[in-house]
């Protein structure tokens, strides 16, 4: 089983740059979620969905779109990417229900410069 | 707001002790823990989770973890690490509704030491 599959590993950006980091999984998953992680601040929500067509912002969703067309996939836009968006960026999929642990990715560490 | 807070940034434990790490939540109705586990270059792994029964919750790797109510708190114990666990430990509550209300602490940073 592949579980939930992160692409690009690496990204450099330029400042205003934008770019699509893209996360699949394969386990039926009907709750995906975006984090970002930065020294010292822990995990970080920035959007999820529990369903296809269903997207919603958490903590710090300035600066980043999602969509959700089909279950297995739910990528991350930046559109102009800024230097605070210097991160590593984790997907993570679970079942809808609150007792259900994550499943994550291997990340994205993205430096824009 | 509701918080998780793991007090300790840093631990360095030899190898063959025992470790302890802290997790404390903010007071209200049980939420539901969990403790994840951080290897370098890795995404996060789930050590173990309680919702309700018995306090005392048993984890991969050796780990387990004890609710306590009054002290709201959920601790992280191993008796004895291996140099393998050496990696960052994340405490995540969620306090109800959806997914999207879990809350991570900000990591504990553990080394071993041979």
């Amino acid at each position: 089983n592949a579980g939930v599959t992160q692409t690009p590993k690496f990204q450099v950006l330029k400042t205003g740059q934008s770019m699509t980091l893209q996360c699949a999984q394969d386990m039926n998953h009907e709750y995906m979620s975006w984090y970002r992680q930065d020294p010292g601040m822990g995990l970080r929500l920035i959007h999820y969905s529990v369903g296809a067509g269903i997207t919603d912002q958490g903590e710090v969703p300035n600066g980043y779109n999602v969509s959700r067309s089909t279950t297995e996939d739910f990528p991350l836009r930046l559109l102009s990417a800024a230097p605070s968006q210097t991160s590593v960026y984790f997907c993570a999929s679970s079942y809808v229900l609150r007792n259900s642990p994550l499943h994550f990715g291997n990340g994205t560490r993205l430096t824009v410069t | 707001a509701q918080s998780v807070t793991q007090p300790d940034i840093h631990i360095t434990v030899s190898e063959g002790a025992s470790l302890e790490l802290r997790c404390n939540y903010s007071y209200g109705a049980t939420p539901y823990l969990f403790w994840y586990v951080q290897s370098p270059g890795q995404g996060l792994q789930l050590l173990l989770k309680y919702f309700s029964g018995d306090t005392l919750v048993q984890g991969i790797k050796g780990f387990e973890a004890e609710f306590k109510r009054s002290q709201s708190s959920f601790n992280l114990r191993k008796p004895s690490v291996h140099w393998s666990d050496a990696a960052e430990y994340f405490c995540a509550v969620n306090y109800g509704g959806s997914q999207g209300n879990l809350i991570f602490g900000k990591g504990t940073k553990l080394s071993v030491k041979p």
